[in-house]
Formats: structure tokens, sequence, C-alpha cells
């Protein structure tokens, strides 16, 4: 069975602060996206990776950056967090054409 | 125009009832066809996958897809309360592991 891992369920970010939101799978996939929720906007992607070190922006990636140094690992960084980045964070990840697998979510709040 | 669209509900409908959820998407190159449901807070888990036409059966849920008409389905026989959630489309194409999705139909399922 798929896992990926988020590292915090909740999170309370100052304004200016930097964010960090680490993502972990276990099954060895390629591709791994970072997706921010909010009502009545659906999904939207941030950012994505189809490999280590390879990044590719996605609809929304303005005040955020992402580093992938090892397969497993996918972290999206908020530069100087700002109050409407308060949102639900979804990392996920795919392998071998199969369908995305989603970590259970970090919701950032941004005072 | 979304490239995948839902309506968003709510679909109410009484206990032990069949939910009709129903999905369009708008590119003829879209292969793999994937339904994720979500509970308010959580993050979506996969709930059918089905990439040919006709329909996918898997206990109290079928997937239809009519790739000619551009539609995918999802039943939900002999609904129950614990059914009520958001229930989200989604759509990749052969061209890479990337997903779009619809912005979701929410069901209530009513004692």
């Amino acid at each position: 069975d798929v896992k990926v891992t988020q590292s915090s369920r909740y999170l309370v970010k100052r304004t200016g602060e930097k964010v960090f939101l680490e993502c972990v799978q276990d099954m060895d996939h390629e591709n791994m996206f970072w997706y921010r929720q909010d009502p009545g906007l659906g999904l939207r992607l941030i950012y994505f990776s189809y490999d280590v070190k390879m990044k590719e922006k996605g609809d929304i990636p303005e005040g955020y950056s992402v580093s992938r140094e090892k397969k497993e690992r996918f972290s999206l960084i908020l530069e100087s967090a700002s109050t409407n980045q308060t949102s639900m964070y979804l990392c996920a990840s795919v392998g071998g054409g199969g369908p995305l697998h989603f970590g259970n979510g970090t919701r950032l709040t941004v005072t | 125009q979304k490239e995948v669209e839902q309506n968003s509900g709510p679909l109410s409908v009484p206990e032990g009832a069949i939910a009709s959820l129903n999905c369009t998407y708008s590119d003829r190159g879209s292969q793999s066809f994937f339904w994720y449901r979500q509970y308010s807070g959580k993050s979506p888990e996969l709930i059918m996958s089905i990439y040919s036409n006709g329909d996918k059966e898997d206990g109290r849920f079928t997937a239809q897809l009519n790739k000619a008409s551009q539609y995918v389905s999802l039943l939900i026989r002999d609904s129950q309360p614990s059914d009520s959630a958001t229930y989200l489309c989604a759509v990749k194409n052969n061209a890479g592991n990337m997903l779009t999705f619809g912005g979701g139909t929410r069901l209530m399922v009513k004692p």
C-alpha cells in the first residue's frame, strides 16, 4: 500500500516567516506534486517534480518554491508566508501511470 | 472552459437510494479516469479507477465510462450516511502523469 506522509497536520505561522512543508513517499514514485485546496476553488497545482532535482511550475507557483534532493522527499517552501497562503496543502505521488496517492494534508494558518 | 466538469451539488439522496455522480471532460486524448472521495477536512482517497469503456463494479460502487460522449459517472448503490462526502473526478491523458480534477460534487445521504 502506498504511503505518502506529510510531516504536519496543522501549522500556525506568522506573516513573513519562512515555512517548510515536508512530504515523503515510500513507493519509489518518480512523480510528486504539491496542491493547495480552498473552498470553492478546488485543487490547484502549485509545483510538481518528475525526478530528483527536477521541478516544474504548476498553475499557482507564485510565492512558493520546492526542493527534491532525494526521490522519496518533496518539500514545499513558502519564502515569506502571507495570510493569503492560509490553506490546506496536499502532497501526492504517482508512478507507473497509476492514480495519484495523497498524503493526509497540512492545514496551514498564517496570522 | 474547465477541462473536467462536475455539478457542485449538493446532491441529496435518501439512505438506501442510488446516488449518481457525473463528470464530463474535454480532452479526447484522456485515457485514465479516477474517482476520489473526500470527507470534510480530510485528503482525497481513491475509490475507483476506470480505463476502458463500459462499467466497472467494486462493491456498492460502479464506474461507467463513455469515451465517445466524454463522460464518466459513479453510481453508489444502497447509499449510506457515511457516503456523505465530496466526490472528485480526475482525468489523465497519456502524455504524462498529470491529473486534471473536476471541482467535485458534494453528496449528502439523509437517514
